[in-house]
């Protein structure tokens, strides 16, 4: 029973380029959360995501970034543009349940570390 | 706006200690708080949740109390070992999980 797949696992890109990060949740689930940390840095929330539903975005920047959950396939998010302050490491986590519903601990994959240069 | 506070300065005990870390939060009140595990390099890994009407939950060396009064939550590892150096990190949960920065907890043998 795999548990959350991300990858890449580390992503180099050059100023201005576009970054795609994916991220497969466990089997079952299908409440989608992205987070970006920073050295020394706690785990910001950026999105939510239930199949095909942005539930909240609140975290996200409202340019350049953006996130989806399709139907069929991984979750993505997207930074278009890239500049070197996108460098961070991204973790992507999935639950059975919406928060607030139940036991809904996280399992979380083990991240996508974009360096921008 | 919801503020969570963990200490940030690492907390080092000798092994077979017992090893508490505290959580602190304001400005709401979360129905549930999830303790995290994370590894350099790593993803967390979810360890315990606690209700708003529990005062305790202990798994094996684990033990967490949930303070609803004081916003405050306690993590404890009883008889600590070097395998349990990590950061902790707390998450009281509101409309998303939101975490603390962590306590980095160092074991020495």
């Amino acid at each position: 029973n795999a548990g959350v797949m991300q990858n890449p696992r580390h992503l180099v890109r050059r100023r201005g380029q576009e970054a795609r990060l994916r991220c497969s949740p466990m089997k079952g689930h299908s409440h989608v959360y992205w987070y970006r940390q920073l050295p020394e840095e706690g785990l910001k929330f950026m999105v939510y995501l239930q199949k095909e539903n942005i539930i909240d975005e609140s975290g996200m920047p409202k340019e350049r970034f953006s996130a989806e959950f399709p139907k069929e396939g991984p979750s993505i998010l997207r930074i278009q543009q890239v500049v070197r302050g996108d460098s961070a490491a991204y973790f992507c986590a999935s639950s059975a349940y919406r928060p607030g519903q139940g036991n809904s601990p996280l399992h979380f994959g083990n991240g996508t570390r974009l360096t921008v240069t | 706006s919801q503020k969570i506070e963990q200490n940030s300065e690492a907390l080092n005990i000798q092994e077979g200690k017992t090893a508490t870390l505290t959580c602190n939060y304001t400005n709401y009140s979360p129905a549930y708080l999830q303790w995290y595990r994370q590894d350099p390099g790593r993803g967390p890994v979810f360890l315990l949740l606690i209700r708003e009407n529990e005062k305790e939950k202990r798994k094996e060396r684990l033990k967490v109390t949930f303070d609803t009064t004081l916003k405050q939550s306690l993590f404890h590892i009883t008889a600590s070992q070097p395998a349990d150096s990590a950061t902790y990190l707390c998450a009281p949960e509101y409309s998303t999980l939101t975490f603390g920065k962590g306590t980095m907890l160092l074991v020495s043998p």
